[in-house]
């Protein structure tokens, strides 16, 4: 069985430092790995995803994630935090031939003055 | 192009009532989700459909709850006889359908639902 486990529920940062967003997956085959958005009532929004090509992927807006086999991780980060960066992430697993997407629980992203 | 779209963006029912929550993909995607956004269950899988072949249906939590699809088009998600642990935002998703599993899904904003 597949499963994802995103270590914070929240996360504060001040705008211009650091962002680290923690995941972890557990599964028994190769995994796709994808980390999507969701600000305040709005819908999903692909941030980058990782499907077995080059194990540091870049997104859109700045973040990046990179796969770790040996962690079983894939931990997203952004150099600078932006006040628009807030918004709750979600860290997502799923296989090919397989239809369902396994999302992690969320991690709220709080950026600060 | 146009994203995908949802409607009612927010329905309020009775408990006991019916409800139908309808999604339009984007155009040419050939496979479509619906999920559930709970506080208490995060975001739970429903349903797949991809083209004609039959809909994965191994997420509908009960028998109260079915979709339809007529082709390559509109969906329908609809849940009889309504409880109140029905209330959440139900997230509709389509992708091209070429790679199962990992094609990107592009997310609805949502109707949400509460039933009181």
């Amino acid at each position: 069985a597949q499963s994802v486990t995103q270590l914070d529920s929240h996360v504060s940062v001040s705008e211009g430092t650091p962002v680290l967003l923690r995941c972890n997956y557990s599964s028994s085959y190769s995994p796709s790995l994808f980390w999507y958005v969701q600000h305040p009532n709005k819908g999903l929004q692909l941030l980058l995803k990782y499907t077995s090509a080059a194990t540091l992927v870049k997104g859109i807006n700045g973040f990046e994630a990179e796969f770790k086999k040996s962690e079983t991780s894939f931990h997203l980060t952004k150099p600078s935090a932006h006040m628009s960066d807030a918004a709750e992430y979600f860290c997502v697993v799923s296989f090919s031939g397989y239809s369902t997407l396994t999302f992690g629980k969320g991690t709220m992203l709080l950026v600060s003055p | 192009g146009a994203g995908v779209s949802q409607s009612p963006s927010n329905k309020v029912t009775e408990k006991g009532k019916d409800v139908e929550l309808r999604c339009d993909p984007i155009s040419g995607h050939t496979a479509l989700y619906w999920y559930r956004q709970s506080l208490g269950q995060g975001l739970e899988f429903l349903i797949y459909f991809q083209g004609n072949s039959a809909p994965d249906k191994s997420g509908l939590p009960s028998d109260r709850f079915s979709a339809e699809r007529t082709g390559e088009s509109v969906s329908t998600l609809t849940i009889q006889r309504t409880q109140q642990e029905d209330s959440a935002v139900y997230l509709c998703a389509s992708s091209l359908g070429a790679t199962l599993g990992t094609d990107t899904q592009y997310f609805g904003p949502g109707t949400r639902l509460t039933v009181l």
